[in-house]
């Protein structure tokens, strides 16, 4: 059972647009939340976090949302480049028995930002 | 260098092969994790060290081989694999296993093909 879902595989969007990712996820004792960018041929990029007591957190052009009641989370992208082009990866991580925290990873999302 | 390197990007081997994958990290980190990652399926973790020591081996065929000489090399050494082993694999490393912001960084992978 997958504890963290992207439900959408694809989402496209015009330049200069919001570009808005979307998580969902089931176990309640997450704490922190990543979002990553990859490009093809390339490993994961850290893009963007938020602590389980935030709710919301801004760098540049990105935010990220959280609404723990809903166990949703999602990634503000405005405005929209096509150099964001690229599958955003939802992880999710909690503080495991023994002491040991393990990321959690959704299957992705592929952004096409048209020019 | 910096960040995270993998070698080689990619590679071919037989069922018969055996290959190691390296992985370097130039981040100071103490802990590195080998990921899989196969067509539509989320990211899976293999393996965690943290100082040296595996801390979670996530019930991985013996056909795969973790090696951490020290905090910035690891190793993935195969033998004997099968197609279905044909994977993107990721190596990252992060500050610490516990800490409760701990950001993952990737390397760029290595893609393998089982033939």
């Amino acid at each position: 059972d997958q504890q963290v879902k992207q439900n959408s595989p694809s989402l496209s969007v015009q330049e200069g647009r919001i570009s808005i990712l979307n998580c969902d996820y089931t176990n309640s004792m997450f704490d922190y939340f990543l979002w990553y960018k990859k490009y093809p041929a390339e490993g994961p990029t850290f893009l963007i976090s938020i602590s389980s007591i935030k709710d919301k957190n801004e760098d540049g052009r990105f935010t990220v949302f959280l609404n723990k009641s809903a166990k949703h989370l999602s990634l503000h992208i405005v405005p929209s480049q096509p150099g964001d082009s690229a599958v955003y990866f939802c992880a999710a991580s909690a503080l495991e028995w023994g002491g040991s925290e393990k990321l959690v990873f959704g299957k992705g999302t592929k952004l096409t930002v048209n020019p | 260098e910096t960040g995270v390197t993998q070698t080689p990007r990619h590679l071919v081997m037989g069922m018969t092969n055996k290959k190691s994958l390296k992985c370097e990290q130039h981040l100071g980190h103490n802990a590195m994790y080998w990921y899989k990652q196969s067509a539509k399926k989320p990211l899976e973790l293999m393996f965690v060290y943290s100082l040296e020591e595996r801390v979670e081996n996530n019930s991985v065929p013996s056909r795969f081989s973790p090696e951490c000489p020290n905090s910035s090399h690891l190793f993935l050494h195969l033998h004997t694999l099968q197609p279905e082993d044909s994977a993107l694999y990721l190596c990252a490393s992060s500050q610490d296993i516990t800490g409760g912001t701990n950001t993952q960084y990737f390397g760029p992978g290595t893609r393998l093909t089982v033939l």
